[in-house]
């Protein structure tokens, strides 16, 4: 049982662009997002996150918008640069337990 | 301030034959987590520790996987025998326990042939 689903595993936006990548959940008791980017051969790098008492939170270019009666949140990129291609998962909690991840979506940026 | 630190980062072992991974925390991160990624999917828990205590290992295989977290600080994941399945990246995360965010090591790419 899949509680956290990335549906797209990958995406290509051009440099400049807006790169949306979504994530859907099932379990209506996690309290807490989080967005990761893993580069190959490293482990992930917290990028951003946001409690499930908030719609939305911003750091820099990257915004992550919380829909929770969808069970659905999505992390915006503002301008895409090539640097930011990497996979990107998609992870929630409930109560500082363990984080249940998504599949990954691989994000290509292109000059 | 330092990262999560992990050795080794990668290990080729025949199937059968033991390995063991250690994971040093952020200083101060009380809970710890050992994670394991199969290619194509996301980190699955395996084992999580509130300074040197078990807080959740219902998805570990005890059976042939151990961990140990004896001073409250740095930690070992065993895996005793290793089967063909075990290959994986084995990533070790840290949490200041008063805030939510996991921050990972580097993992260990572990390859049962």
């Amino acid at each position: 049982d899949q509680q956290v689903k990335q549906n797209s595993p990958s995406l290509s936006v051009q440099e400049g662009r807006i790169s949306i990548l979504n994530c859907d959940y099932t379990n209506s008791m996690f309290d807490y997002f989080l967005w990761y980017k893993k580069y190959p051969a490293e482990g992930p790098t917290f990028l951003i996150s946001i409690s499930s008492i908030k719609d939305k939170n911003e750091d820099g270019r990257f915004t992550v918008f919380l829909n929770k009666s969808a069970k659905h949140l999505s992390l915006h990129i503002v301008p895409s640069q090539p640097g930011d291609s990497a996979v990107y998962f998609c992870a929630a909690s409930t109560g500082f337990q363990k984080l249940v991840f998504g599949t990954g979506t691989r994000l290509l940026v292109s000059p | 301030e330092a990262g999560v630190a992990q050795s080794p980062r990668y290990k080729i072992i025949e199937k059968r034959q033991s390995v063991a991974f250690w994971c040093n925390p952020i200083s101060g991160h009380a809970t710890l987590y050992w994670y394991q990624q199969i290619l194509g999917q996301g980190p699955k828990l395996l084992i999580q520790f509130q300074n040197n205590g078990v807080v959740d290992d219902s998805q570990l295989p005890k059976d042939r996987f151990s961990a140990e977290r004896l001073k409250g600080v740095d930690s070992t994941l065993k895996i005793q025998p290793a089967k063909l399945e075990d290959s994986a990246v084995y990533l070790c995360a840290s949490r200041d326990p008063r805030v939510e965010t996991q921050y990972f090591g580097p993992g260990t790419r572990l390859l049962v042939l």
